[in-house]
């Protein structure tokens, strides 16, 4: 199946300090991509969906102005938490839809574990 | 997905048939039934998808039911490298709303 990594796997920052997470389609060019949150013993949440060249589009309740999506290229989407807090540690996975595969068929990253101190 | 329930665990005994329910009785006639397992620290991998009709692929089956409000994941041997997660998701336009998730423990 199609691969999509994530950089960097897991992050320590201090609160107040602002974090990139990469998102990359390795083997083929992902016009959409989406981000989830993942608390731990809980399901994955969407957050939002990136759309390369335009705006992501948040999920009720998710702040865009605090989770800044960029979608530069088709296979690259950045997630940065700005101004993180304690309550911003998750584990946070992005997808990456492949216009080839069947039916809205999302290949998942590995994830990144942040830890904001 | 709050609407999207799932038993929160299930056990099997290796080689054994096991079938992993999901409720989803507010789903649209267009919603894909898609199904991810995710292994501790992993992202969710996929398992098998489908709309009306029930769905076989080399890891499992899908059934759905007539009225489409609830759908069945089987896998017909269970085997240790099946332990995860299992996600039943309701995939809306191209968006992907995840149920609450059947964490299945696999009995040698």
């Amino acid at each position: 199946g199609a691969v999509v990594s994530q950089h960097p796997s897991w992050v320590i920052c201090k609160s107040g300090t602002s974090v990139k997470i990469e998102c990359r389609s390795l083997d083929f060019q992902a016009t959409t991509m989406f981000w989830y949150r993942q608390f731990p013993k809980q399901s994955l949440m969407l957050m939002a969906t990136s759309n390369e060249g335009s705006k992501a589009t948040y999920e009720q309740g998710v702040e865009k102005d605090k989770f800044l999506i960029n979608h530069a290229s088709l296979t690259l989407s950045t997630l940065t938490v700005t101004s993180a807090h304690p309550e911003d540690s998750s584990f946070y996975i992005c997808s990456a839809r492949d216009p080839s595969a069947p039916q809205e068929t999302q290949y998942f990253g590995p994830g990144t574990r942040l830890l904001v101190l | 997905d709050a609407k999207t329930t799932q038993p929160n665990s299930m056990e099997s005994n290796e080689e054994e048939p096991v079938h992993l329910p999901c409720n989803h009785s507010t789903i649209s006639g267009t919603d894909y039934i898609h199904w991810y397992r995710q292994l501790p620290s992993q992202g969710p991998e996929y398992v098998i998808h489908g709309l009306t009709s029930n769905v076989n692929n080399r890891m499992a089956s899908l059934a759905i039911a007539e009225d489409r409000k609830s759908s069945t994941l089987i896998l017909h041997r269970a085997t240790l490298r099946d332990a995860a997660v299992y996600y039943c998701i309701r995939n809306t336009g191209n968006q992907f709303y995840f149920g609450t998730g059947t964490s299945l423990t696999v009995i040698p």
